[in-house]
């Protein structure tokens, strides 16, 4: 099990292009979460997926952010229009979600975005 | 709601003395808490987690926390500090009723002086 991966793991774009992150979860994990990071705070939770299901949004996740997990396994996140404030970390995690494991969540290394 | 207040942004410690790092939170259920380390540019990585029972958990490289139920806290300490443990560190409480998105703390980092 090689854990979460998210690719890349560095973006630099202009302002007003179009990015996509994408993020592998631990194998058998049916749950899958973004968050973002800026610099000097903690993460900030973004959505979570249950197998394809996407079952919550952050009020944080404007209508230029959309994230798919189409076949429950990878996940991705777009971002369209970037703008200078979306600069930051954005971190996956994923766990799995059944009785007794209590959902312990583990994390990739982030895409590190930098919108000039 | 949940959150979590951590108790200084940062923390300066000499090589080989104690080190404590604070952290209380807020919860309508009974929490799940967790530390989690982060070293530049990388992602998180759990020290330490409390679900149920045993309120004193042990986690990676000699970290352990205490959960005190009256004080609502969830310190984190190290007897001896080392210089590999400089880095960020992040308390989180887990929203049980809510999915389990993660609620984190701002961070507090470490410093470790030789």
């Amino acid at each position: 099990d090689t854990g979460v991966s998210q690719n890349p793991r560095h973006k630099i774009t202009k302002r007003g292009q179009n990015v996509t992150f994408r993020c592998d979860p631990i194998s058998e994990h049916n749950r899958l979460y973004w968050y973002r990071q800026t610099l000097g705070q903690g993460p900030e939770f973004l959505t979570y997926f249950q197998n394809e299901a996407q079952l919550e949004k952050s009020r944080l996740l404007s209508d230029r952010f959309s994230a798919e997990r189409p076949k429950g396994s990878f996940s991705t996140l777009e971002i369209q229009r970037t703008e200078q404030g979306d600069s930051a970390m954005y971190l996956c995690a994923s766990s799995i979600n059944r009785a007794g494991a209590k959902n312990i969540q583990y994390f990739g290394a982030g895409t590190r975005l930098s919108v000039l | 709601a949940q959150s979590v207040t951590q108790l200084g942004s940062h923390v300066s410690v000499s090589e080989g003395a104690l080190v404590l790092l604070r952290c209380n939170y807020s919860s309508s259920v009974p929490p799940y808490l967790f530390w989690y380390v982060q070293y530049p540019n990388q992602g998180l990585q759990l020290l330490l987690k409390y679900t149920t029972g045993a309120t004193l958990v042990k986690g990676i490289n000699g970290f352990e926390a205490e959960f005190k139920k009256s004080e609502t806290s969830f310190h984190l300490t190290k007897p001896s500090a080392h210089m590999s443990d400089a880095a960020e560190y992040f308390c989180a409480v887990s929203d049980r009723g809510g999915g389990f998105k993660t609620i984190f703390g701002a961070g507090t980092r470490l410093f470790v002086k030789a």
